[in-house]
């Protein structure tokens, strides 16, 4: 099956500092990534749309310019938390998606998650 | 934006008991899939469900979309320790990306 890796994962920061996941699909070409944030034993929200070569569409209430995205090839993308504080720290997850079933019917491969805590 | 209600938000239970997770909208979806996320990892694809009144089953697992096309369930029968997590809907298509508020289950040996 299609493979998703992430790098860090988990990383250590204190407040004010920068902090980039990585997200790479390894056995395949994924035009289109997505970020989320979770929470303990809560659902994953979306962050937002990743696009390679084009800007990322986020979701409402997620600043663009403290998340920086940039999706530069067909199987990487990374999130740059800019200055970091505590209150960004959480569970961050990736997935690729590739068109699987009939009718249009996605299918999302996950990255294992990047825990990010910031002191 | 979440779209999808489930319930209940926390289960604890002995292992060999059965449960039922519930995954409710007011909308109507052409497809609903099912995902189960252990602890530390990222979620894991179970089913998706396409028909309305449609039953899948996948071990001790069994999925069922509703006529309507508004809702799922997830049954679970004899629970084990290996069931603990946290379990996801998230429509199939569409707004696939907006996963259901999710049900933690913990099942105690």
């Amino acid at each position: 099956g299609a493979v998703v890796s992430q790098h860090p994962s988990w990383v250590i920061c204190k407040s004010g500092t920068s902090v980039k996941i990585e997200c790479r699909s390894l056995d395949f070409q994924a035009t289109t990534m997505f970020w989320y944030r979770q929470f303990p034993k809560q659902s994953l929200m979306l962050m937002a749309t990743s696009n390679e070569g084009s800007k990322a569409t986020y979701e409402q209430g997620v600043e663009k310019d403290k998340f920086l995205i940039n999706h530069a090839s067909l199987t990487l993308s990374t999130l740059t938390v800019t200055s970091a504080h505590p209150e960004d720290s959480s569970f961050y997850i990736c997935s690729a998606s590739s068109w699987g079933l009939a009718g249009g019917i996605v299918t999302q491969y996950f990255g294992p998650g990047t825990r990010l805590t910031v002191l | 934006t979440q779209l999808l209600e489930q319930s209940p938000q926390f289960l604890s239970i002995q292992e060999g008991e059965n449960l039922t997770v519930y995954c409710n909208s007011s909308s109507v979806f052409s497809s609903l899939q099912w995902y189960r996320q252990e602890p530390g990892e990222g979620p894991v694809l179970l089913v998706t469900v396409v028909t309305g009144g449609e039953v899948k089953k996948l071990k001790r697992l069994t999925f069922q979309f509703g006529d309507a096309r508004k809702d799922s369930s997830l049954h679970i029968t004899a629970a084990q320790p290996g069931d603990t997590g946290l379990y996801l809907c998230a429509p199939g298509t569409g707004n696939q990306f907006y996963f259901g508020t999710g049900t933690s289950l913990t099942v105690i040996p």
